[in-house]
């Protein structure tokens, strides 16, 4: 079966500080890959996905950037956050394999990010 | 483009009482449907799928049909429990193979004992 693993669960950081956030799934090759905020009480915004290694399509411009190392290793980082970067953050997959438009995403248990 | 709404929230409702959450999309091409379900403090899990008209998702004991011709799904549920409270997200897939999934905003339910 596969499973989707994000860390870590809770992150404090101070305005202008740095961050890595880590999404890896397991189980699977070649998924396609994302990257959601929400913030309190709101819905969900894409900010990255991917459909494979080094592929990186960003949907908002913002603070924030994603990387790819490996297959099924995805990664938000940022060089210094804002305060509007606050919210819980989500990490998805799908199947790449089985063509597009059919497939539900799954979702990892989210990272909270507050900045002080 | 593509776009999903949902009913406002929250909802509140007594247990046992039927529930619908509306549901209508747009969408050029034919999209697959979802329904996903928010716990607080947790990530979306995956509550139902159907992937053509007319065809009937449901898990749970919550039910959504796949309506073309009103471009609806709507979530039911014949009888609510106080466990069934959280945000409820609808949500397509992009017809045109981008991979990309297009969210509702959510429906918040509250169900009282």
């Amino acid at each position: 079966s596969q499973t989707i693993h994000q860390w870590p669960a809770t992150l404090v950081q101070p305005v202008g500080s740095p961050l890595s956030l880590e999404c890896t799934v397991e189980g699977t090759s070649n998924p396609n890959l994302y990257w959601y905020r929400q913030a309190a009480g709101r819905g969900l915004q894409l900010l990255f996905y991917s459909v494979g290694i080094g592929q990186i399509s960003s949907e908002v411009p913002q603070n924030l950037s994603a990387s790819r190392p490996q297959d099924r290793q995805f990664i938000l980082s940022s060089k210094k956050l804002l305060l509007s970067d606050s919210g819980f953050y989500l990490c998805a997959w799908s199947w790449r394999s089985l063509g597009p438009g059919n497939q539900p995403q799954h979702f990892g248990d989210g990272t909270r990010l507050s900045i002080l | 483009g593509n776009s999903v709404t949902q009913m406002e929230g929250p909802v509140t409702l007594s247990e046992e009482a039927f529930l619908t959450i509306n549901c209508t999309y747009t969408a050029t091409g034919y999209p697959s449907l979802f329904w996903y379900v928010q716990y607080p403090g947790e990530g979306l899990q995956l509550l139902l799928k159907a992937t053509k008209a007319d065809d009937k998702g449901s898990n749970k004991g919550f039910e959504a049909t796949y309506r073309k011709e009103t471009t609806s799904f709507h979530l039911e549920k014949g009888s609510v429990q106080v466990s069934d409270s959280a945000v409820y997200f609808c949500a397509l897939s992009d017809p045109s193979g981008t991979y990309k999934y297009i969210f509702g905003t959510g429906t918040r339910l509250k169900v009282l004992a």
